[in-house]
């Protein structure tokens, strides 16, 4: 069963917007992922978070991570056209690897 | 580019037949894991290497699964008297010493 669920699932915004997505998840964990995937093409790791850790940056990502509410958060900042993709947040619970996926945002960014 | 490649890149086959898949990882993943994703989901685990061998495998890989990392380095995916169920996109990844996995383009199965 999926263990994350993104909100929302579907974003569109202008290129130069910031956007955001939300992540729960079910049970704890020992670090959560974000991945991008472009349609039909493999995921791409974009930033990872340990069940010890508040908030990471990459770049133009910032992701948060609240292990009390048991949910982590993706903003994309100043957005361009190439982020048109969907983000999918995967949760270790285990430490082991298995990921457990979500069903993914899709976000549409418009030139 | 992760350094991951899958082949082949597509497949159709008809009902019934038998589909094997490959997955090359780069030399430093010695941990390999493979995850089915269908249209609109979030990609789904099914089994996983630690080097040669199978450590983990998901309910959801039935009988008609079966999965090989015989020397370590690449893997097979075997899919037998396949089913129109089985269509999805197949995905591997490898992950070395640190937690990142590193995935394939996938290999798409379509089953008519």
């Amino acid at each position: 069963s999926q263990q994350g669920e993104e909100d929302p699932q579907a974003l569109s915004i202008q290129e130069g917007e910031n956007a955001t997505m939300n992540c729960s998840y079910k049970t704890s964990i020992n670090n959560l992922q974000w991945y991008r995937q472009n349609s039909g093409r493999g995921l791409v790791h974009l930033i990872l978070i340990r069940s010890n850790e508040r908030e990471k940056h990459s770049g133009r990502l910032r992701v948060t991570l609240d292990t009390s509410k048991k949910s982590s958060s993706l903003l994309i900042t100043a957005s361009r056209a190439a982020d048109t993709a969907s983000y999918f947040c995967a949760t270790d619970a285990d430490g082991n690897n298995r990921l457990a996926f979500g069903k993914g945002n899709q976000v549409v960014v418009i030139p | 580019d992760t350094g991951v490649s899958q082949n082949p890149r597509h497949k159709i086959t008809k009902r019934g037949q038998n589909v094997t898949f490959r997955c090359d990882p780069i030399s430093e993943h010695n941990r390999l894991y493979w995850y089915r994703q269908t249209l609109g989901q979030g990609p789904e685990f099914l089994t996983y290497f630690q080097n040669e061998a199978q450590l983990e495998k998901s309910r959801l890989l039935s009988d008609r699964f079966s999965a090989e990392r015989p020397k370590g380095s690449f893997s097979t995916l075997e899919i037998q008297r396949t089913e129109q169920g089985d269509s999805a996109m197949y995905l591997c990844a490898g992950a070395g010493d640190t937690d990142t996995q590193y995935f394939g383009p996938g290999t798409r199965l379509t089953v008519l």
